[in-house]
This record gives structure tokens, sequence and C-alpha cells, in this order.
């Protein structure tokens, strides 16, 4: 009863440097989100794809692409990264018309 | 753009009193969800409202949902330290209900 798994856990980059932060659901959810947590600035969704072959983006894209590999396993990755790509950075997955869940985080320092 | 926004960002409060944060909409929201992140943790889902003016309740939580679905709230009372972290509210983004924008949270401190 895995739920939605990140890794890693746990990165740090220097700046120019690319990455993909792997998230993947067990739940057989459609829907499947990134998001970037910063202090004091809630949530903000990166991209997002309804269904398995579709993606979009939310309200921060840039410096960001995802690839929704198949309907268990949507990947992040950030081509040059930047310092203020600093963040905490969460996968969710939900089926439709219910609340999210959440895996537990990749924490990424750019330095 | 759409908004969402919470307040108070941050309050603490002493065990055993009562809790509030309130959540606004600049649109009429088709529903609304709430939110529990422990620190150091990840949210997690609460609770989702639907119908204009419901009211819901999970032992000492009551969540609301206003009657022009634009705002919502969440009541705790009798704080206990398990209640430490941060609420948010999350509301259907434009252009169609599988995303969810969230609030800035308010991060809940409780003194014993």
């Amino acid at each position: 009863n895995a739920g939605v798994t990140q890794t890693p856990k746990f990165q740090v980059l220097k700046t120019g440097q690319s990455m993909t932060l792997q998230c993947a659901q067990d739940m057989n959810h459609n829907s499947m989100y990134w998001y970037r947590q910063d202090p004091g600035m809630g949530l903000r969704l990166i991209y997002y794809s309804a269904s398995e072959g579709t993606t979009d983006k939310g309200e921060v894209p840039n410096g960001y692409n995802v690839s929704r590999l198949n309907k268990r396993e949507f990947s992040l990755r950030l081509e040059s990264a930047a310092p203020s790509q600093t963040s905490v950075y969460f996968c969710a997955s939900r089926p439709t018309g219910y609340g999210y869940t959440f895996g537990s985080g990749t924490r990424l320092t750019v330095v | 753009g759409q908004q969402v926004m919470q307040i108070p960002q941050y309050q603490h409060v002493q065990e055993g009193e009562d809790f509030t944060t309130y959540c606004n909409s600049s649109t009429t929201l088709s529903n609304i969800q709430w939110y529990k992140q422990r620190p150091g943790g990840h949210p997690v889902f609460l609770i989702q409202l639907v119908k204009s003016g419901e009211v819901k309740k999970q032992k000492r939580l009551t969540f609301q949902f206003g009657e022009a679905k634009k705002n919502s709230s969440l009541h705790i009372t009798a704080t206990q330290t398990t209640d430490v972290g941060t609420y948010f509210c999350a509301g259907p983004g434009s252009g169609g209900y599988n995303k969810l924008i969230f609030g800035a949270g308010t991060r809940l401190a409780v003194h014993p």
C-alpha cells in the first residue's frame, strides 16, 4: 500500500546541472500533479497530467519539463537548475472528483 | 488570475483553546478541499465540500462552505498538540476542476 512514491528524497545540485524527479503511484489514478512548496507561499502547481498521454502547464512551469510515461509514472525534469528552483517538490495523484494523495516530497537545493 | 487567500498566516494557541482559519476565493468555487501538513511532512487530504452552505464535522474539526461558494472555514474545538501543522484550503483552478489552486496556508502552533 505505497500510495505515491517520490525519488530522491533529498538532492543538492550545482547551478546548470540537470536532474529528473521521479514519481509513481499504485492507486490507478488518472490525474497526476507536480507542485513546489516555498516558505510562506503554499503549494504552486508546476505541471499536471489529467490522463495518460496528456500534460498541461500549471502556475509556474518555466524551467521545467514533464513526462507522463504511463498511467503510474509522472516525472519532472530540470534541464538547467537555477538557485530559484531550490524548493520542496511534491508529486500527487487523485481519482476523479476527490482529494489528492501526496508523495513525501523531494527537498532540492541548487547552489 | 484566480486567487485563494487564507487568514491568518500564523496562529498560536494554548492547548484547549479553539482555532479558526478562513479561506476566500476571488471566484465562485465548484468545491473546496482542506489539507493538513505536519511539520516536515506532506499535505494530507482532510475533506471536500461541494454544496452551498455545507457543514461537515470530523471529531473536533468543523468545516463550512459559504452560501456564495466563495469562502470556507475550518474550526478546531479544544485544540490538542496533535493539531500542530499547516492547514491549507484549495479550490479548482480556472479551466477545469482537474487542478487545484492552494491558499498559502495557516500555520497553527499549540502550546501545552
